[in-house]
Formats: C-alpha cells, structure tokens, sequence
C-alpha cells in the first residue's frame, strides 16, 4: 500500500515570497490533516479536512495560509506571503475514519524562509 | 496545550526493553492513550492506542495503570532503529478528535 506522498520534500524561499506544499493521502483516506512542526516541538495540528469540507481550522494563521482539498483527495497548502518564522516542516497525514485516530504521516516538507 | 508529561530524554541499551513512561492525570473517561514515535527526519508514526486495557501489538506494548493516570510503552528488545521521539498523546477517539504533540521523549538506544 502506498504511503501519503508530499512534495517538494525541500524549499529555499526568501520572506515575503509564496510557496505552496502539496499531498496525496492514502487512497481511500476520508480525513486529511496538515502539521506543521517547528524545530524541536513536536507537529502542530493546522488544519483538518473530512472528505473535502474543513473540520477544524482553528490554528491556521488564515491571514496568509491557505489550504483546499479539491474532489476529497489530493490537498495543497499555500503561504503568502512567508515570514522568517514560518521556516519548519510541513507534514501532512491521512486517516481512514476510524473509531480511534491513527494517522498516516508523509515525509514533510522542510520549508526555509530566508 | 498537551494532556501528558513525559521524560524529555532516556537511554536504553540494545537488545533491553525500553520502558517509556507518560503521565495523564486528568484523562476524561472516553480519552484514549496514543503513541506515536518520530524517527529523525520521517514524519510520525502510530505505534499504538489504549483506552483501559493493556495493549499489545507487533511493535510494543501498552500498561495503562487502573486509574488510567498514567501509561508505560515498552519496546521489548530495542534496536538502533528505535532510536525516536515517542508521544504519548491522549485524544477522544474518531478522526475528529484532535492528536495534540507536546515534545515526547528522545530515546537514544546505545550500541
């Protein structure tokens, strides 16, 4: 079975520039869920997708990220304009809806904001 | 903020079990126990999940205390590989329900 992809695994951008991150769930995985960890923390939950409606969005900075997930499968995050503290990994998972919530990470995107 | 306290750093020598402790004294009666590990530069991985009872799985297994207070992950024979960061995260159960990370504890298995 293949795992969640994510792309680009790496990204050098100068501040105030945009960058999008971009993930393919497990097939058949309803629940889509974007992280972002900074340097010795561990993920924080940013924004949660059922199907292709939002469940939880909550920690989003929505002033300049944005994420969709079109058609229920594959989902992009966007930062526009980056600032310095924005440098982290972007992780993105998948889970399948069951009664407990194991979640299926990808590898991350390490994002550097110069 | 995170429910659990765990150790910032253990060590365990190779081939021993490791034993990895987390407190969670203020879990409500329908919160599960959660652990996942992140090996450097790979995203989390789920280990395993309690709600009363002992689990055991392929990769460890579970000791939720009777008051549900605190909980033990045990690797029966660590290798190198094991060498993570391990969660222990405590979260209602269905997708819904939101896993909150704190910082885990970095298990450094030596030679």
């Amino acid at each position: 079975e293949a795992g969640v992809a994510q792309s680009p695994r790496y990204k050098i951008i100068e501040k105030r520039q945009s960058v999008a991150f971009w993930c393919n769930p497990i097939s058949g995985h309803a629940t889509l869920y974007w992280y972002q960890q900074i340097l010795g923390q561990g993920p924080k939950l940013l924004i949660q997708f059922q199907n292709n409606g939002v469940v939880d969005d909550s920690q989003l900075p929505k002033d300049r990220f944005s994420a969709e997930r079109l058609k229920g499968v594959d989902s992009t995050l966007k930062i526009q304009p980056a600032k310095l503290e924005d440098s982290a990994v972007y992780l993105c998972a998948s889970g399948a809806g069951l009664s407990y919530n194991e979640q299926f990470f990808g590898p991350g995107t390490r994002l550097t904001v110069l | 903020d995170a429910k659990t306290t765990q150790p910032p750093s253990m060590d365990c020598a190779e081939g021993r079990a490791a034993n990895l402790p987390c407190n969670h004294s203020t879990i409500s009666g329908n919160e599960y126990v959660y652990w996942y590990r992140q090996i450097h530069s790979q995203g989390p991985q789920y280990i395993i999940h309690g709600l009363k009872n002992n689990e055991t799985n392929e990769m460890a297994s579970l000791i939720i205390t009777e008051d549900r207070k605190s909980s033990t992950l045990i690797l029966p024979h660590a290798t190198l590989r094991d060498t993570a960061v391990y969660y222990c995260i405590v979260s209602g159960g269905g997708a819904t329900n939101k896993l909150i990370f704190g910082t885990g504890t970095l298990l450094a298995v030596q030679p």
